[in-house]
């Protein structure tokens, strides 16, 4: 496996609530971008962390936010939930731009 | 208008078919390309990095075409275990991955 992990693997929240969502990148990679995959779509670019540093963003609003902290390890929340939200939550690290590890994803479900 | 285009499919085609997947992007900026391939509730994984002058991993041959903004993937005598989604890819240069929908391929015994 590509040894990045993602917690949890599946959660419900409700409309309004917030939701944090942790990864863990493969061993060695200082980048981690996330990415939201709704039912029957590709995944969306939502933002990418470098070295802690916030690297880029993608068409999603400021209630999506993120942090990455010193061992690489990273975490995407996003506030006042809304049912559109409902998707597999993707990160990936990587060391060189052609090389993207996806960890397994959190599927969020909001109701 | 999509940055990254493909056809949804599904494709059904049986064992040992050659099937072709196109895909177009519209953003000239776009430096490298790829096709992930996704089984069902799982996760995207890199299949093969695409090439201006086109190259072949095995029963895979991908194909980029700059001046038409055009990506191709062939897989030729299909098995049964190709069967999944697969993602055309283009990338900016910032990492940030463009995917497309996915062309979702059923192969049949």
């Amino acid at each position: 496996e590509t040894g990045v992990t993602q917690s949890p693997t599946h959660l419900i929240k409700t409309r309004g609530q917030q939701v944090t969502l942790r990864c863990s990148s493969q061993s060695g990679h200082n980048t981690v971008s996330w990415y939201q995959q709704a039912l029957g779509q590709g995944p969306q670019f939502i933002f990418q962390y470098y070295r802690e540093e916030e690297n880029g963003r993608g068409n999603f609003p400021p209630r999506f936010s993120g942090l990455q902290f010193p061992n690489y390890s990273s975490e995407l929340n996003v506030n006042a939930l809304e049912l559109d939200d409902s998707a597999l939550y993707l990160c990936a690290s990587s060391l060189r731009p052609e090389e993207q590890y996806f960890g397994p994803g959190t599927r969020l479900t909001v109701t | 208008r999509k940055e990254v285009e493909q056809d949804p499919g599904p494709f059904n085609v049986p064992e040992g078919a050659t099937v072709a997947f196109n895909c177009t992007y519209s953003n000239s900026a776009s430096q490298s390309f790829f096709w992930y391939r996704q089984d069902c509730r799982k996760e995207p994984k890199l299949l093969m990095s695409v090439y201006s002058s086109g190259n072949e991993d095995g029963r895979f041959t991908a194909q980029l075409n700059r001046a038409s903004q055009y990506i191709s993937l062939l897989i030729r005598d299909s098995k049964l275990s190709d069967s999944a989604t697969y993602l055309c890819v283009a990338d900016t240069g910032r990492r940030a991955l463009t995917f497309g929908s996915g062309t979702r391929l059923q192969v049949q015994p």
